[in-house]
């Protein structure tokens, strides 16, 4: 079977930091995303990881351990703008993204 | 951002009734896909594509057929809407690499009642 966990909801308060957890069991790994989505809208692209470690992107970092089958996505200096939800999602052996449902932030001044 | 629509982006429908929604692209990518959105479900998808007249099932297919007879063109059909299948209904698009990830449309909210 394939399945994604991520914590339902998460709050946080502008100018923190803040780390959002996935887990993940699937059909082979050709890679992970991350994807920010506000509500109303469409999801959009954060990341990308699809070898272990760090990859940094302004105040966005996201990490991989594939052998933990664990990812996370740090959010830094948070922003009231930064109140969405994030999706973590994961490339399969049949290239196909099995998204897991999601975490809710929500950024309180 | 790449160009991708969907149509309608709202809809309300009878029980029973056949529902066609249309996703369009204009950056000529190969691949096409159908999600839904669901309350603690996350995107699940139903059917993608992989060129024209090229299309296969997804983890959520039942109910659904799809057909691509362009590139740019990718339309889901719901054969005789059921109240389970109100939700909303995500296009996206990708070149196929994995690493450029999808792009998605802005979304289709269709309602059964």
């Amino acid at each position: 079977g394939q399945n994604i966990d991520q914590p339902t909801e998460m709050t946080a308060t502008e100018g923190a930091i803040v780390q959002i957890n996935c887990t993940y069991q699937t059909s082979g790994f050709n890679g992970l995303f991350w994807y920010q989505q506000h509500a109303g809208e469409a999801p959009t692209f954060l990341s990308y990881n699809v070898l272990d470690g760090l990859e940094e992107k302004g105040r966005f970092s996201s990490f991989l351990s594939r052998s933990k089958g664990y990812s996370y996505l740090l959010l830094k200096e948070l922003q009231m703008k930064d109140s969405a939800s994030y999706l973590c999602a994961v490339v399969n052996y049949g290239q196909n993204f099995v998204f897991g449902p999601g975490t809710r932030l929500s950024v309180l001044p | 951002d790449a160009g991708i629509t969907q149509s309608p982006r709202h809809k309300v429908t009878e029980t029973g009734t056949p529902v066609t929604l249309r996703c369009h692209q204009t950056e000529n990518h190969r691949y096409m896909y159908w999600y839904r959105q669901d309350p603690g479900h996350g995107l699940r998808l139903i059917h993608y594509s992989y060129g024209v007249k090229d299309t296969d099932k997804g983890e959520v297919s039942d109910g659904y057929s799809v057909s691509r007879s362009k590139t740019e063109d990718f339309l889901l059909t719901l054969e005789s809407a059921t109240s389970s299948q109100t939700s909303v209904y995500f296009c996206a698009i990708s070149e196929g690499s994995t690493n450029y990830g999808y792009t998605f449309g802005s979304g289709t909210r269709l309602t059964v009642v």
